[in-house]
């Protein structure tokens, strides 16, 4: 079965940039996945999807300071000119048929 | 503008069963294009999918729990509903519904979530 990876946290300066990354297990580096942001106290928000090769489709209304790109089993989450409220968890997610598993969560704190 | 709305009792006591509705406005549960699922979050930690259902009625659910999960659909209501017996303290948790689109599997609009604690 697929598992996800992702570090525990990430922290940066406001106005920098910071990728955030989400790591596909042994024998699955050509799943899609999803990206999610959950601010707190809030539901979580699906920002886009992306797939192996790096292409991605963001949800409605989701700001092009946010970008996906991938490389092997790593899939990356890029934020630019941070903002106060992109301090936030971030949570990767992939599927499977019949099944559906997310990452462990990054927390992003912005400096 | 889909939009889902969970509802449930806030407060479960040990043994007994949870029990929560989504109601979806804005778009129909009969979308051949989407399941709807249920996620959990306990305080604190990740999220964890709980299961999916069709609007067939077909469902799919984490093996982890799936010996005391059901999930059903109302089209009258336009409603999904999840039902998981036997809770214990463990079973804390927000529980979000989600539109989960079939050609991938990913949640693209989810609802704000409902606390449900269970306690003796």
């Amino acid at each position: 079965q697929v598992v996800l990876t992702q570090s525990p946290s990430a922290s940066a300066s406001l106005g920098a940039s910071v990728k955030l990354t989400c790591t596909l297990s042994s024998g699955h580096s050509r799943y899609a996945i999803a990206w999610h942001q959950q601010q707190p106290e809030k539901g979580p928000r699906f920002l886009m999807k992306l797939n192996s090769d790096g292409g991605h489709n963001k949800g409605a209304g989701i700001s092009d300071r946010f970008s996906g790109s991938s490389s092997g089993a790593e899939r990356y989450l890029t934020i630019s000119s941070l903002q106060s409220d992109d301090e936030a968890d971030y949570y990767c997610q992939t599927w499977g048929t019949g099944i559906r598993v997310f990452g462990g969560g990054t927390k992003l704190t912005v400096l | 503008h889909l939009q889902l709305q969970e509802s449930g009792p806030g407060l479960v006591k040990t043994s007994e069963t949870l029990s929560i509705t989504c109601t979806v406005s804005g778009g129909s549960i009969r979308n051949n294009s989407y399941n709807w699922g249920w996620i959990r979050q306990p305080p604190g930690k990740g999220l964890e999918w709980i299961g999916s259902i069709y609007y067939t009625g077909t469902t799919y659910y984490n093996p982890s729990l799936k010996s005391r999960v059901t999930i059903s659909l109302d089209t009258s209501k336009n409603q999904v509903s999840l039902k998981l017996s036997s809770v214990t303290a463990a079973d804390t948790a927000v529980y979000y519904c989600a539109r989960d689109e079939v050609l991938t599997g990913l949640f693209d609009c989810w609802g704000q979530g409902t606390l449900a604690t269970v306690s003796s």
